[in-house]
């Protein structure tokens, strides 16, 4: 199976230790995205890259979030000091960027997510 | 700003009835595209379907198909036949201004449930 992959899938942790989550996703697409999606609600944007380069990082939720995806192929999502407001499903996406107008041009792969508990 | 409204928290349909999930979006770009996901209990968002903004035909796949009615901003999901295996959370999504490459926007999601 070559889908989007995201390890590991179940976090638990204390208030105040940092998590690292990883994701690996279809080796030829050249986008990956990071979600939240906390209980009840659709997931939330965080951030993308395209190859190595983050174009987007307004929306992390706080300084306390960072991501990278040093070679153009898996990314991390890192929450440093986290709170128990940061329990959350956090999804990896992936695509591939076409140009065409008017196509699919942002059809998005999912993984199975990382479900962060933190007590 | 972009919103993806989904008003139906939960749905209950007979197996093998039609079902339709609504979908209401709001956007001042004139292109961007809609999308439809699943995801069952196991978390994975699965893609079922797509609709361009200036795509003149309505999209199907399979037991898929989405009534776009563009002049009332609505992107409805009707599921065919339905089986048991449909039951999970359905998301409608819109892709960002211009389709570009920022992150997709989704709704609440409505959790139908398929009974025997």
């Amino acid at each position: 199976d070559t889908g989007v992959s995201q390890n590991p899938r179940h976090k638990i942790t204390k208030r105040g230790q940092n998590v690292t989550f990883r994701c690996d996703p279809i080796s030829e697409h050249n986008r990956l995205y990071w979600y939240r999606q906390t209980l009840g609600q659709g997931p939330e944007f965080l951030t993308y890259f395209q190859n190595e380069a983050q174009l987007e990082k307004s929306r992390l939720l706080s300084d306390r979030f960072s991501a990278e995806r040093p070679k153009g192929s898996f990314s991390t999502l890192e929450i440093q000091r986290t709170e128990q407001g940061d329990s959350a499903m956090y999804l990896c996406a992936s695509s591939l960027s076409s140009g065409q107008a008017g196509g699919p041009y942002n059809e998005q792969f999912f993984g199975p997510g990382t479900r962060l508990t933190v007590l | 700003a972009q919103k993806i409204t989904q008003t139906q928290p939960g749905m209950f349909v007979q197996e093998k009835e039609a079902v339709t999930l609504d979908c209401t979006y709001d956007t001042s770009d004139p292109s961007y595209g809609l999308f439809w996901y699943k995801q069952p209990s196991s978390g994975e968002m699965i893609f079922l379907i797509y609709q361009g903004s200036y795509d003149q035909q309505n999209a199907t796949e399979g037991r898929y198909s989405l009534n776009f009615q563009k002049a009332r901003k609505s992107a409805n999901l009707v599921i065919s036949a339905s089986q048991l295996g449909d039951s999970a959370m359905y998301f409608c999504a819109m892709s960002p201004p211009g389709g570009g490459a920022d992150g997709l926007t989704f709704g609440k999601g409505t959790h139908l449930i398929i009974q025997p």
